[in-house]
């Protein structure tokens, strides 16, 4: 069964604070892997994306890595702000003549003052 | 619009009734996608449109749901006979093409659907 887990399932740092995230995942035929970010209330927001021959991915304060060899990967934010605070979802795409998300349960991280 | 819209926002109702969930993609897109997403869970894929067919609905857990687009861009999520265990938030997705490796979905902001 194609599957997503990540960890923590929270988290609270202090604004300015670097933190990563962390995403395993069971996903067959493998497609690419993206991270969201899911303010509550309202839908998910694709972060970034990687295909299997990617390592990395870069977007302004967030650094993405994937090891598909372990499929694992991390989500890295760096210099923290109370704007992010949110929950962030791994979702590992399966090909099946398009792109069938299969989602983890997200990270919910609280940015404190 | 700029972005995918849904509604309603929010609709109550009472077990065993029949309601009806409507999506506006981003217009131009022609794959649209349905998800549900349980309290503090990841949403679970329930169905994909290519243009005005359902391409892929095997997310779809029993037959009380149905999805419809027949004019291949607002699509409307149909379940009867409710059940409490129907409450989630239902989220709509759309894409550009949905047949690329790196094909993009944008997500709307769901309907909370509360069965009483």
């Amino acid at each position: 069964k194609n599957q997503v887990e990540q960890s923590p399932q929270s988290l609270i740092i202090l604004e300015g604070k670097n933190c990563t995230l962390q995403c395993n995942y069971t996903v067959s035929p493998f497609s690419n892997l993206r991270w969201y970010k899911q303010d509550t209330g309202r839908g998910p927001v694709s972060l970034t994306i990687m295909t299997f021959s990617e390592n990395t991915k870069s977007n302004g304060r967030y650094t993405a890595t994937l090891d598909a060899d372990t499929k694992q990967s991390s989500l890295h934010i760096t210099a923290s702000q109370l704007s992010d605070s949110a929950s962030y979802i791994c979702v590992v795409s399966a090909w099946g003549g398009f792109q069938k998300l299969v989602f983890g349960t997200g990270t919910r991280l609280l940015v404190s003052p | 619009g700029a972005g995918v819209s849904q509604t309603p926002s929010n609709k109550v109702t009472e077990k065993g009734k029949y309601v009806e969930l409507r999506c506006d993609p981003i217009s131009g897109h022609t794959a649209l996608y349905w998800y549900r997403q349980s309290l503090g869970q990841g949403p679970e894929f329930l169905i994909y449109f290519q243009g005005t067919g359902a391409a892929d609905d095997s997310g779809l857990p029993n037959d009380r749901f149905f999805a419809v687009r027949p004019e291949g861009s607002v699509s409307t999520l149909k379940i009867q006979r409710t059940e409490r265990g129907d409450s989630a938030v239902y989220l709509c997705a759309s894409s550009a093409q949905g047949g690329t490796v790196t094909d993009t979905q944008y997500f709307g902001p769901g309907t909370r659907l509360t069965v009483l």
